[in-house]
């Protein structure tokens, strides 16, 4: 079956620690994203990727960075530096040809409480 | 720049009620325009999708149509259960493949 997988589901860190998010897709899909959601909040885009080796800040990238070094992968890591990391991560894909608009596909998410 | 309004929740509804929930848009261009349902704890599900003036989606009972005029995309169900509490996300996307979200609508149906 295709989609987006995204481990773990649950994560706990200790304030201080950088801590990765993985976001794997067999979709074939170009395009690759990571957004934020907060409690009753929506969704705030943090990095996004159209292709391998390329990405670019969203809204809320600092205290983030990411790699695109496969097309299937788009890990995402949460440093130390982004001062209220406590939330929940969702992953998206999309086909994503240049100018296009297509919709995106999301991962079940990873809940990260840091403590 | 692009932004999608929704009307603001939780909707309380009682099982077999009529459900509305208004989205408006503001977009340069044409935009495509979707529907998006979170169930709690899980990511967002693809409902329902329009990418032309005119253009209904319908998807499990839900159904929308885009409406360029008000530029508007509601989202309506005829007779909802309660499997179909969740929040209800309506986005938009244009040029450069980039989604902008409303802020979610809450539903609740009771029994």
């Amino acid at each position: 079956d295709g989609g987006i997988t995204q481990s773990p589901k649950y994560l706990f860190r200790k304030e201080g620690q950088n801590v990765t998010l993985s976001c794997e897709q067999n979709l074939n899909h170009d395009a690759m994203y990571w957004y934020r959601q907060d409690p009753g909040q929506g969704l705030r885009l943090i990095y996004y990727s159209q292709i391998v080796n390329d990405f670019q800040k969203g809204d809320i990238a600092e205290g983030y960075s990411v790699s695109r070094e496969k097309k299937e992968s788009f890990p995402l890591t949460v440093t130390s530096a982004q001062k209220n990391p406590t939330a929940f991560y969702l992953c998206a894909s999309s086909i994503a040809p240049r100018g296009s608009r297509y919709e995106q596909y999301f991962g079940p998410g990873t809940r990260l409480t840091v403590t | 720049g692009d932004s999608v309004t929704q009307m603001e929740g939780p909707v309380t509804l009682s099982e077999e009620a009529f459900l509305t929930i208004n989205c408006t848009y503001t977009a340069t261009g044409y935009p495509s325009l979707f529907w998006y349902v979170q169930y709690p704890g899980e990511g967002l599900q693809l409902l329902l999708k329009a990418t032309k003036a005119d253009d209904k989606g319908s998807n499990k009972g839900f159904e929308a149509t885009y409406r360029k005029e008000t530029t508007s995309f509601h989202l309506e169900k005829g007779s909802v259960q309660v499997s179909d509490s969740a929040v209800y996300f309506c986005a938009l996307s244009s040029a450069g493949n980039m989604l902008t979200f409303g802020g979610g609508t809450r539903l609740m149906v009771k029994p």
